[in-house]
């Protein structure tokens, strides 16, 4: 089965703290996305990943940073993270190609940051 | 650029009653479009998907969808629905192949009476 995975369900942080979330897909899929998800505000989009060391600011990627090392990893960094940021973080990939097969997401993460 | 809206934010319906939950999407041409659902605390997981040919398409969990282009609507449908539907639906489309870009519906909560 494949999957997309999140190495942490739960994280509680203190403010500003430099925090690292990670997600892992095993599909060989090019795009990776980040978003956070807010009751009232749906889905949005902190920053997306087409490729190695490609990234594109999504419509809320201030107070936030990636990195793509590896096609298979995409990790979301708080560089100082503030009591705002707490949220459920999701991770999600797909394929170039393949945009008919929508995105796999993974279980989430739900950040608090006291 | 396409963009989506789930008229409903919150929906209640009995155990056994059928459900419909709308969806309408603003895009030029055909556009991919899915169906999530997220249960509390999980990630988002998809129901079913429509790019092509048959309007009515079948998903996972008893759930199909109807692709009707003279009212851009995609609306999900269950004629049954069981207490473990009590989830968040979300309505996406996706404009090309790429896996980009996709964009989503506000989220729709559905309760579900015993």
């Amino acid at each position: 089965d494949v999957k997309v995975t999140q190495s942490s369900r739960y994280l509680v942080k203190r403010t500003g703290e430099k925090v690292f979330l990670e997600c892992v897909q095993d599909m060989d899929h090019e795009n990776m996305f980040w978003y956070r998800q807010d009751p009232g505000l749906g889905l949005r989009l902190i920053y997306f990943s087409y490729d190695v060391k490609m990234k594109e600011k999504g419509d809320i990627p201030e107070g936030y940073s990636v990195s793509r090392e590896k096609k298979e990893r995409f990790s979301l960094i708080l560089e100082s993270a503030s009591t705002n940021q707490t949220s459920m973080y999701l991770c999600a990939s797909s394929s170039v190609g393949q945009g008919v097969y929508g995105y796999t997401f993974g279980s989430g993460t739900r950040l608090t940051v006291v | 650029a396409q963009s989506v809206t789930q008229p409903d934010i919150h929906i209640t319906v009995s155990e056994g009653a059928s459900l419909e939950l709308r969806c309408n999407y603003s895009y030029g041409a055909t556009p991919y479009l899915f169906w999530y659902v997220q249960s509390p605390g999980q990630g988002l997981q998809l129901l079913l998907k429509y790019f092509s040919g048959d309007t009515l398409v079948q998903g996972i969990k008893g759930f199909e969808a109807e692709f009707k282009r003279s009212q851009s609507s995609f609306n999900l449908r269950k004629p049954s629905v069981h207490w473990s539907d009590a989830a968040e639906y979300f309505c996406a489309v996706g404009a090309d192949n790429y896996g980009q870009n996709f964009v989503f519906g506000p989220g729709t909560r559905l309760s579900v009476l015993p």
